[in-house]
């Protein structure tokens, strides 16, 4: 079946630097990707989303990128800190409204984000 | 706004007994909650998706007879996992949706299962 991954399964970086997670995906009548932090232990966290009319948004310290043309999504933080070490999920919404799967998220495999002070 | 709960967060049980999850949602009335398992280092897994008042609709490779679903309310839908193996050991996570705004899934905090 369809499928979201991702190129880099870890990722280091030093407090204050920016990080670029990335994510492939296959499914391209996807049109809704989001972005969730899940920490060790707890539920996915929502940390931005993006839908397939769109090539860029922006939230606080945070920024996704969609380009459609190479189905891929990276999502961007600003001035990491230790605080964002976690795991990063994209996801997506391949089913429209009315389907029966309508709302079925694919999540990719994720990256450890490492943060170091 | 939107909080998704669950009980417990951890237990542990002996291998063939059964053991249920709840999933709450707190200040939304959720018409759709799906269950996902996630195994150490890997990614979320969706085993069913369940809507109030209808049976469930479960994943190919997951037994419904083993991951037993039930959606009774707008607020409360339970996983039951009967005759539980050290392989059902593992992270299950539920989220919740509302109607009219499908896309936006929220998630609980996950049930750590551990079966010995």
């Amino acid at each position: 079946g369809e499928s979201v991954g991702l190129h880099l399964p870890t990722l280091s970086v030093q407090e204050g630097d920016n990080s670029i997670i990335n994510c492939a995906y296959s499914n391209s009548a996807s049109d809704y990707f989001i972005w969730y932090k899940q920490e060790s232990g707890k539920g996915p966290q929502f940390i931005i989303d993006i839908r397939s009319n769109m090539d860029k948004r922006q939230g606080q310290r945070v920024t996704v990128l969609l380009n459609k043309t190479v189905k891929h999504l990276s999502l961007q933080i600003a001035a990491t800190q230790p605080g964002d070490s976690a795991v990063y999920f994209c996801a997506e919404n391949g089913e429209e409204a009315g389907g029966t799967s309508y709302g079925k998220l694919t999540f990719g495999q994720g990256t450890i984000l490492t943060v170091h002070p | 706004g939107a909080v998704v709960s669950q009980h417990p967060s951890w237990v542990i049980c002996k291998s063939g007994t059964s053991v249920k999850i709840e999933c709450r949602s707190l200040d939304f009335q959720a018409t759709t909650m799906f269950w996902y398992r996630q195994f150490p280092k890997q990614s979320l897994m969706l085993m069913a998706t369940s809507n109030e008042g209808s049976k469930a609709t479960y994943e190919q490779g997951v037994e419904k007879d083993k991951f037993l679903i039930n959606h009774a309310s707008l607020t409360l839908s339970t996983l039951t996992v009967t005759s539980a193996h050290p392989e059902d050991s593992s992270f299950y996570i539920c989220s919740a949706t509302y109607q009219g705004f499908e896309d936006e899934q929220y998630f609980g905090p996950g049930t750590r299962l551990t079966v010995t």
